[in-house]
């Protein structure tokens, strides 16, 4: 059984803090991971797409990098604004049928 | 461009039941994956569909059935529901397999 494992599960922050998340998968099984936002009573929202080792991608002032050989992705969120509070989710596509495996999510609480 | 749009909203069935959960992929979107989603717990993955033919299913048993039409857009079907099914049901649309998906707002379900 694939196992995506997120941490930290909660995270409370001031507004202004920067802050990151890591999202862990087996390197052996690695096609392509994907970040998703969630936000209360909303649907989750596609953040990245991430196929290759040593990716690297930035949207506005939320960026995430990715490590398929040791098995983990980072995201970090600059100077958190309290409309970030969400859940962050990653999900992992282990082969072309794009099944994604989620993680349990991280939830950002940032505080005004 | 239209959303991915699900229905019912919510749903309230007897154990034993049978239940059909719509969704009505994005504009263009031939790839449609369904998930459930438990309370404190990532989307699982039940199972996705690619142009109609059942591409990749997760570990759910088999009275969970799907279609998808030439439309492209999909049922689950959930027969002999059990109390466990209730979760909130989350359809995703992508333009392939492994492209980031376009969530629905969802299908809660109870099951009393």
């Amino acid at each position: 059984i694939l196992n995506v494992e997120q941490s930290p599960q909660s995270l409370h922050v001031q507004e202004g803090d920067s802050t990151n998340f890591t999202c862990s998968f087996p390197s052996s099984n690695f096609y392509a991971l994907h970040w998703y936002r969630w936000e209360t009573a909303k649907s989750p929202e596609a953040l990245f797409v991430m196929t290759l080792n040593g990716d690297e991608k930035k949207k506005g002032r939320i960026s995430a990098t990715l490590n398929t050989k040791e098995g983990y992705s980072y995201l970090y969120i600059k100077g958190s604004q309290p409309e970030d509070s969400a859940t962050y989710l990653c999900a992992l596509i282990s082969s072309n049928t794009g099944k994604l495996i989620f993680g349990q999510g991280t939830t950002l609480q940032v505080k005004p | 461009e239209t959303g991915v749009t699900q229905s019912p909203t919510h749903l309230i069935k007897t154990r034993g039941q049978q239940v059909t959960l719509r969704c009505s992929s994005q504009s263009g979107h031939n790839t449609v994956s369904w998930y459930q989603q438990a309370l404190g717990q990532g989307p699982q993955f039940i199972f996705q569909y690619y142009r109609e033919e059942e591409n990749g299913r997760g570990n759910f048993p088999p009275r969970f059935s799907g279609l998808q039409f030439p439309n492209y857009s999909s049922e689950l079907n959930v027969n002999a529901l059990e109390l466990d099914d209730s979760a909130l049901y989350l359809c995703a649309s992508s333009a392939d397999r492994i492209y980031e998906q376009y969530f629905g707002p969802g299908t809660r379900l109870t099951v009393t």
